[in-house]
């Protein structure tokens, strides 16, 4: 079955670091652009990060640059998002989404972490 | 960076009626790079319209795309109950890749 699998909800300090990780299942990471999109409680849709299919680009908003890093690891075909100096802001429902092939846009996404920051 | 604003943020319809969303863009959006997404409560988005018009795989043809520019719009034809829901537009041609603040499609 070609699915997402996203880790369990985490629980982060301000200043502190966390690790998404989202595995993939009936295709492969290194044919598809990956992105990261969160979403605050009762808010919409924020795009946080990309990764290309090679991994050699890489993208951010301009809210988490310098503080989280995407990545991949093709052999365990997983994706992750690293988060540092955790803010309150960033508490929110994180997904992991797949770009589509051929001008399709995100057409797969993951069930969500949900990422609380608080101290 | 393009900015996207949704109107209006919310639309009140009955089964039946005919919905239409509009998505307005900051700037020029090149080669129509424009997505609408659906979510209900508790679900993932799920992806209705790549390309500004063309349907996602499995999603029925009573939602349409059009649009080009800066203007664009998702209609739903005749609104079945399970229809009611949010929905987003988005840029995707060059990051960042932005979301209008959504639509939120509610039973009158």
């Amino acid at each position: 079955e070609v699915q997402l699998l996203q880790s369990g909800g985490l629980l982060g300090r301000p200043g502190g670091s966390l690790r998404l990780s989202c595995a993939a299942s009936g295709f492969t990471l290194n044919s598809y652009a990956m992105n990261w999109v969160r979403q605050a409680p009762g808010k919409g849709l924020e795009w946080v990060s990309s990764i290309s299919g090679t991994g050699a680009t890489t993208y951010y908003t301009d809210s988490v640059k310098g503080r989280f890093t995407i990545s991949k690891d093709d052999s365990k075909n997983t994706l992750f998002l690293q988060m540092d100096g955790l803010r309150a802001d960033d508490t929110a429902l994180y997904y992991c989404v797949r770009n589509g092939y051929n001008h399709v846009a995100f057409d797969m996404w993951g069930q969500g972490t949900m990422v609380t920051v608080s101290s | 960076e393009i900015v996207l604003t949704q109107s209006p943020d919310t639309l009140s319809l009955s089964p039946g009626e005919r919905a239409t969303l509009s998505c307005r863009a900051s700037q020029r959006v090149t080669s129509s790079y424009i997505a609408w997404y659906q979510q209900k409560p508790g679900q993932a988005p799920r992806l209705l319209i790549s390309v500004a018009s063309i349907r996602a795989t499995g999603i029925p043809d009573r939602f349409s795309g059009s649009g080009s520019g800066t203007d664009f719009t998702l209609s739903i034809s005749r609104l079945e109950p399970e229809d009611f829901a949010v929905y987003y537009c988005q840029h995707y041609g060059n990051a960042p890749y932005n979301f209008g603040q959504g639509t939120k499609l509610d039973i009158k």
